[in-house]
């Protein structure tokens, strides 16, 4: 079945940079959009990062501008976020999803289980 | 605070139908963007429940149920049961922002 398993979190100081990853297994990553979509811990979901099926356009939420970059290597199947200058506001579970097309319509149909980013000092 | 506006909670006895609402703006809902709805149990990872407005994806109950009109949008779940405690999300596209947006959660309770 489809399934994505994102990878890298954990504990980073303030200005200091991580990478996630999110690996596709199911269906063909190729064809698909990709998000990132993160969650403070009790707090709501909050849309950062996407990029298109062959990674030629990529949209960003204001807060993250200038500072993550959102990638794809489809030949290994895996979505990157590139985090740099991490700040403590960036602590959050971030969800990679992916963008399903049901008759004209684009929701995050598939998520992965989360990995915890915490930006500390 | 949110681009689209839930309610922070609702409650509903076990049998009852209840309703959750979301409101957007001109932008987003009211420009005709499609609304969508997801399901998340604390500690894990969301889970689309209706998508395009009042579609749903295999697998979910028709309990479910989901509307749009103008700017704003419900979802709606009747025959409430106890595994439906959860938070919900609605989410929608924003043409001003240029980016994909979510309500800030609704947390149902079943009494």
């Amino acid at each position: 079945q489809e399934q994505l398993v994102e990878s890298g979190g954990g504990v980073v100081q303030p200005g200091r940079s991580l990478r996630l990853s999110c690996a596709g297994s199911g269906f063909t990553f190729s064809s698909y959009g990709m998000h990132w979509v993160r969650q403070a811990p009790g707090k709501g979901l909050e849309w950062v990062a996407f990029v298109t099926y062959d990674g030629s356009r990529q949209q960003y939420v204001d807060s993250v501008k200038g500072r993550f970059t959102i990638s794809r290597d489809n030949s290994k199947n895996t979505l990157y976020l590139q985090m740099n200058s991490l700040r403590p506001e960036d602590t959050a579970v971030y969800y990679c999803a992916k963008e399903t097309p049901f008759s004209g319509s684009y929701p995050f149909h598939i998520w992965g289980q989360g990995t915890m980013v915490t930006v500390s000092s | 605070q949110s681009v689209l506006t839930q309610p922070p909670s609702v409650s509903g006895a076990p049998g009852q139908r209840v309703s959750i609402s979301c409101t957007g703006s001109s932008s987003n809902i009211g420009a005709g963007h499609d609304v969508h709805w997801y399901q998340q149990v604390p500690g894990t990872a969301p889970k689309l429940l209706i998508y395009g407005n009042n579609n749903r994806p295999s697998g979910v109950p028709d309990r479910f149920s989901g509307s749009k009109s103008g700017t704003s949008a419900s979802l709606a779940i009747s025959g409430l049961q106890a595994e439906d405690e959860a938070d919900y999300y609605c989410q929608s596209y924003d043409s001003s922002l240029s980016g994909w947006v979510f309500g800030g959660g609704t947390k149902l309770t079943a009494l």
